[in-house]
């Protein structure tokens, strides 16, 4: 079974400033996704970046960045110039590359709980 | 486009009644996930449903079931409520057709708090 694991519980940042939230996952698949979410406190969950595992190139989404490392299954979320709207509980998600199998479950870290202070 | 709704947004029931929670997903979405968030389990998959057929069933017990009709909209229900229900529900919705995986990529409602008291 797959599992994932964001050993941060809190991480904190000032502003303009950035920070790395760790996620590292355990799967013997070799067609997976790795997903970072994003769930501020009105609780919308909203997708920040999305990485394929058989792509060797990073992730990119604006200020957003992933740092993927796949012999590790490590996959960091860096975030850059902070800004007070990124303050937010952040989760590191997995899903089989797999059609049919549980390609609709997404399998979720314990997420980190991000401040950004003025 | 019109993102995933979810109804109601908060709930308040007794132990023992039943209810049910409605999600309708993004237009032309076939797919639709339903999960369950505590504080101490985390968010955890309840169930998959494509084209009006149940895909994927996570580990929870069968007072949980749900159903999705024609126009692809959901339900979940949850029998006899135990207090350990009390938690937030998140449905999500994606395309969720084969031969492409980003098809599969989830888009998530706000969710329906629901307390057992």
């Amino acid at each position: 079974a797959q599992t994932v694991t964001q050993s941060q519980p809190e991480m904190s940042v000032q502003e303009a400033e950035t920070v790395t939230l760790s996620c590292t996952y355990d799967t013997s698949e070799s067609d997976y996704y790795l997903f970072w979410y994003k769930q501020p406190p009105s609780r919308q969950m909203i997708l920040v970046i999305r990485q394929e595992a058989y792509k060797q190139q990073n992730a990119t989404e604006n200020r957003f960045s992933v740092n993927f490392q796949k012999a590790a299954k490590s996959f960091s979320l860096k975030i850059s110039d902070s800004q007070l709207g990124d303050a937010a509980m952040y989760f590191c998600a997995y899903r089989s590359g797999y059609y049919g199998g549980s390609q609709g479950n997404l399998i979720f870290g314990k997420g980190t709980k991000l401040s950004v202070k003025p | 486009k019109a993102g995933v709704t979810q109804t109601p947004r908060y709930l308040i029931k007794t132990r023992g009644q039943q209810v049910t929670l409605s999600c309708s997903p993004i237009s032309g979405h076939r797919s639709v996930s339903w999960y369950q968030q505590t504080p101490g389990q985390g968010l955890q998959f309840l169930f998959e449903y494509f084209s009006e057929t149940q895909r994927n069933k996570g580990n929870f017990p069968g007072r949980f079931s749900g159903r999705q009709f024609s126009n692809s909209r959901s339900e979940m229900n949850v029998s006899t409520l135990e207090l350990g229900d009390s938690a937030l529900y998140l449905c999500a919705s994606s395309l969720g057709a084969s031969g492409n995986s980003h098809l599969y990529e989830q888009y998530f409602g706000p969710g329906t708090r629901l307390t057992v008291t």
